[in-house]
């Protein structure tokens, strides 16, 4: 079992604000971390999939980075909006396995 | 194109019963997963399959069955149901382990 852990737990904000998380994972046997987002009682919806070590990848107001080497991918939301409330999960893969998902991040920003 | 689809949507069951929940995917993914997802611990894969007619156990695989007979299709069957299985359950589907997953809606599962 691949050790993923997100932090922090959760985080309150307010509008306008900005943040981010963080996802750490094994640096052995790299292949793939995916970023999630998911809404409350929603699935989970893919924001990025990142493969190559310093990956950064963008999408609106929400960027991610990756470093492979020590093992830890950030997400970042610029400017939060109220319904940027969510869940973010991120996941990993290593060479030999599925997708182990971390426990998550839960994002409430207040208006 | 409806993408991953669940069925049912909430279940209860006693504890013994069996079921079976169905996912299906219209994108031609090779890939199909299921998970369950309890509070505070995120999702666990409990099977996958990576094409027709393979299945394979993920990390918490006891106590469930699955069934890969059409492409489209992965099942999961509940044999005798115990009260640690209450759970949401959801499938999943990719084209391959590295590419995103998409999501079903997830099957609500209370065993009493």
């Amino acid at each position: 079992i691949l050790n993923v852990e997100q932090s922090p737990q959760s985080l309150h904000v307010q509008e306008g604000d900005s943040t981010n998380f963080t996802c750490s994972f094994p640096s052995s046997n790299f292949y793939a971390l995916h970023w999630y987002r998911w809404e409350t009682a929603k699935s989970p919806e893919a924001l990025f999939v990142m493969t190559l070590n310093g990956d950064e990848k963008k999408k609106g107001r929400i960027s991610a980075t990756l470093n492979t080497k020590e093992g830890y991918s950030y997400l970042y939301i610029k400017g939060s909006q109220p319904e940027d409330s969510a869940t973010y999960l991120c996941a990993f893969n290593n060479a030999g396995n599925m997708l182990t998902f971390g426990g998550g991040t839960r994002l409430m920003v207040k208006p | 194109n409806a993408g991953v689809t669940q069925t049912p949507k909430f279940r209860v069951l006693k504890t013994g019963q069996s079921m079976t929940l169905l996912c299906a995917q219209d994108m031609n993914h090779e890939y199909m997963y299921w998970y369950r997802q309890d509070p505070g611990m995120g999702l666990r894969l409990i099977h996958y399959s990576v094409g027709e007619g393979t299945t394979a156990k993920g990390e918490v695989p006891d106590g469930y069955n699955v069934s890969r007979l059409k492409k489209q299709n992965f099942l999961l069957g509940l044999e005798s149901a115990a009260p640690s299985q209450t759970s949401v359950y959801f499938c999943a589907s990719s084209w391959d382990r590295a590419n995103e997953q998409y999501f079903g809606p997830g099957t609500r599962l209370t065993v009493t």
